[in-house]
């Protein structure tokens, strides 16, 4: 338990549906980030908070994706109208002098 | 010049042997490197990291070794063992946001006993 914790483990959705991820990371870490993993492939940036601001946004976030941070607390990552492709790991992240990754989400899109 | 390249793609190793993964970035803003541990379904740990005022670092069995000239740095696992089995991963980034990281392919590493 890296103290990371991410909701849900799993997800199968069918194409076309929107699918909605959270992370829960330790109070005191105020910056937050978000990765997808395709298998065989390192984890690439998608997004990161600084307490409620999102102040980053990767090219790979599609105008199908939203990320939230009320209250610079837990994250959600939104994916509206899933493909295939965006079947991967969905990985959170808070970052306080080394980067403590949560469990991940695994997304797949039938 | 945001890519960092990883070899070799896979690793077997003896047990008692050394394991050596090498990465290589292109960016000379990157002043953080990580190396993660990643087992089947879980997420990345962080295992080590160096920042290029020093050459080498070391904790228990875990060495990375860093070339700033060459833009180069590798990780070696000295007495590797079985339960050593997994993928690692290096990464970059800039010291001023160090989750933002920029990560390798992965190395599939196996400790035969």
């Amino acid at each position: 338990d890296t103290g990371v914790s991410q909701n849900p483990r799993h997800k199968i959705t069918k194409r076309g549906q929107n699918v909605t991820f959270r992370c829960d990371p330790i109070s005191e870490h105020n910056r937050l980030y978000w990765y997808r993993q395709t298998l065989g492939q390192g984890p690439e940036f998608l997004t990161y908070f600084q307490n409620e601001a999102q102040l980053e946004k990767s090219r790979l976030l599609s105008d199908r994706f939203s990320a939230e941070r009320p209250k610079g607390s837990f994250s959600t990552l939104e994916i509206q109208r899933t493909e295939q492709g965006d079947s991967a790991m969905y990985l959170c992240a808070t970052a306080a002098g080394g980067e403590l990754f949560g469990p991940g989400t695994r997304l797949t899109v039938l | 010049q945001q890519q960092v390249k990883q070899s070799p793609q896979s690793l077997i190793v003896q047990k008692g042997g050394i394991s050596i993964i090498n990465c290589a970035y292109e960016n000379t803003a990157f002043d953080y490197f990580p190396w993660y541990q990643q087992f089947p379904g879980k997420g990345p740990a962080l295992l080590i990291a160096i920042r290029p005022d020093v050459s080498e670092k070391k904790e228990g069995r875990f060495t990375i070794s860093f070339n700033k000239s060459a833009k180069q740095f590798s990780l070696h696992i000295m007495d590797s063992q079985p339960g050593d089995s997994a993928t690692y991963f290096c990464a970059a980034s800039r010291w001023s946001n160090t989750g933002k990281l920029i990560f390798g392919q992965g190395t599939t590493l196996q400790v035969k006993p």
